[in-house]
């Protein structure tokens, strides 16, 4: 059964800094490229980040680039998501979430449950 | 502009047909980009429904029911989502996502209501 679990979440104060987790298990995590989506409390879901397989190549929304930075460990089955100076809009669930791609397109076949992040003084 | 507008909310009765659109922005041809539907429902993650770009090129999602369909509508330059034979389940928020610039970019979300 493919898992994703994140953790690392909590309160933390403008311009601190974060490390969120994703545990996969279930699947060749080594073959998937992962990302992270959040969703600030009551409204819609933001992409966040993208990375590879391999980690050769990482996207970020314009929102949190030269703040976040992404990363993985296929060895530990991994996924992580480092976040600097961090702001009251950072406040949001983060999901980690599997790209599952076929011939024709790519999608997020499975995500986590989530860990909460709480920006606030 | 955002790159993709859905409409906040739809509501739609038992067994009816609920049409959910997601329009690309002005000078983004959506004939070009595979357009993907999730579902959320209140205290879960979302779920994949499926993919469309054109008949020929559809994925419908493990376990997804047929009642879920996709398409476009060019001359409105969007996606569109069609969920036939409404159930009461099928509320919850959808959202509609494409591959532009280098990045994954979500609709705001529609909430459908079943009433």
């Amino acid at each position: 059964e493919v898992q994703l679990v994140e953790s690392g979440g909590g309160l933390v104060q403008p311009g601190g800094s974060l490390r969120l987790s994703c545990a996969a298990s279930g699947f060749s995590f080594s073959s998937y490229s992962m990302n992270w989506v959040r969703q600030a409390p009551g409204k819609g879901l933001e992409w966040v980040s993208y990375i590879t397989s391999t980690s050769s190549t990482i996207y970020y929304a314009d929102s949190v680039k030269g703040r976040f930075t992404i990363s993985r460990d296929n060895a530990r089955n991994s996924l992580f998501l480092q976040m600097n100076s961090l702001r009251a809009e950072d406040t949001a669930v983060y999901y980690c979430a599997r790209e599952s791609c076929s011939s024709i397109s790519c999608n997020f076949d499975y995500w986590g449950q989530g860990t909460l992040v709480t920006v606030s003084s | 502009q955002a790159v993709l507008t859905q409409p906040s909310s739809l509501s739609a009765s038992p067994g009816a047909s609920a049409s959910l659109t997601c329009t690309l922005r002005s000078g983004i041809n959506v004939g070009t980009y595979t357009i993907y539907w999730y579902q959320q429902k209140p205290g879960s993650p979302p779920q994949y429904l499926l993919t469309y770009k054109s008949d020929s090129d559809k994925q419908q999602g493990s376990g997804v029911p047929s009642r879920f369909s996709g398409s476009k509508d060019a001359s409105a330059n969007a996606g569109i989502l069609l969920i036939s034979g409404l159930q009461s389940e099928d509320e919850a928020d959808y959202y509609c996502m494409l591959w532009h610039s280098s990045a994954w970019v979500f609709g705001g979300g529609t909430k459908l209501t079943v009433l």
